[in-house]
């Protein structure tokens, strides 16, 4: 069964600083996509950025990119120059593609982060 | 090119009522899925349709809840005879055909008073 995990009490990162988000997640499916949200206090949930388990780099978007270790089977989101909109939940997901690219996705808990001025 | 829609944003019902929750996909979108937010928790997958078929419900609860996704129209979360354990919020996704990226609505939040 496939699993996320978000362990990280609540993050609290200066402005304009960067911060490592952490996840680890567990499969036994060879070929699986990892995703963040972003989830601000308003309530949406925002798509920040996707890794493939077959993708030979580190996705990037703008500010954000995942640091992809296959190996150690953690996904971890990178923010660079935080600012003050970015606080916010923030959750991994995975979803299993071998049983199909369009099965569920499967949350963790949640990491809270706080960007102070 | 509009997002994933849902409505109600915010709906109140008092207990043994019904809900009905609607979600429109992205254009172009024929899988939509179902997940249900507690306070304090992250999203739980509920149902996984595409039109005029349920592909995986296995996060449904066995009674009260039912979900479609008609050849036209919005995809319809229903919760019979509504308990204060539904409030929560629910979130739609939707997603293009396979194409592992997902896109949620703005959630709706149901509060069983």
């Amino acid at each position: 069964a496939q699993k996320i995990t978000q362990t990280q009490p609540g993050m609290f990162v200066q402005e304009k600083e960067a911060v490592t988000l952490d996840c680890t997640y567990d499969t036994s499916d060879p070929s699986y996509g990892l995703f963040w949200y972003k989830q601000p206090s308003s309530g949406e949930m925002i798509f920040l950025i996707y890794q493939g388990s077959y993708d030979q780099q580190n996705a990037t978007e703008g500010r954000y990119s995942l640091n992809f270790q296959k190996a150690r089977k953690s996904a971890n989101l990178v923010i660079s120059a935080s600012q003050l909109g970015d606080s916010a939940m923030y959750f991994c997901a995975m979803r299993e593609i071998t049983t199909g690219a369009n099965s569920k996705l499967t949350f963790g808990k949640g990491i809270t982060l706080s960007v102070r001025p | 090119n509009a997002g994933v829609m849902q409505n109600p944003r915010h709906l109140v019902r008092r207990r043994g009522q019904e809900a009905r929750l609607r979600c429109s996909p992205m254009k172009g979108h024929s899988h939509v899925y179902w997940y249900r937010q507690l306070p304090e928790e992250g999203l739980k997958f509920m149902v996984y349709l595409q039109k005029e078929n349920i592909i995986d419900e296995s996060g449904m609860p066995k009674e009260r809840f039912s979900a479609e996704f008609p050849k036209e129209g919005p995809s319809i979360l229903r919760i019979q005879q509504v308990v204060r354990g539904d409030s929560a919020a629910y979130f739609c996704a939707s997603s293009p055909p396979m194409d592992p990226e997902a896109f949620f609505g703005q959630g709706t939040r149901l509060t069983v008073v």
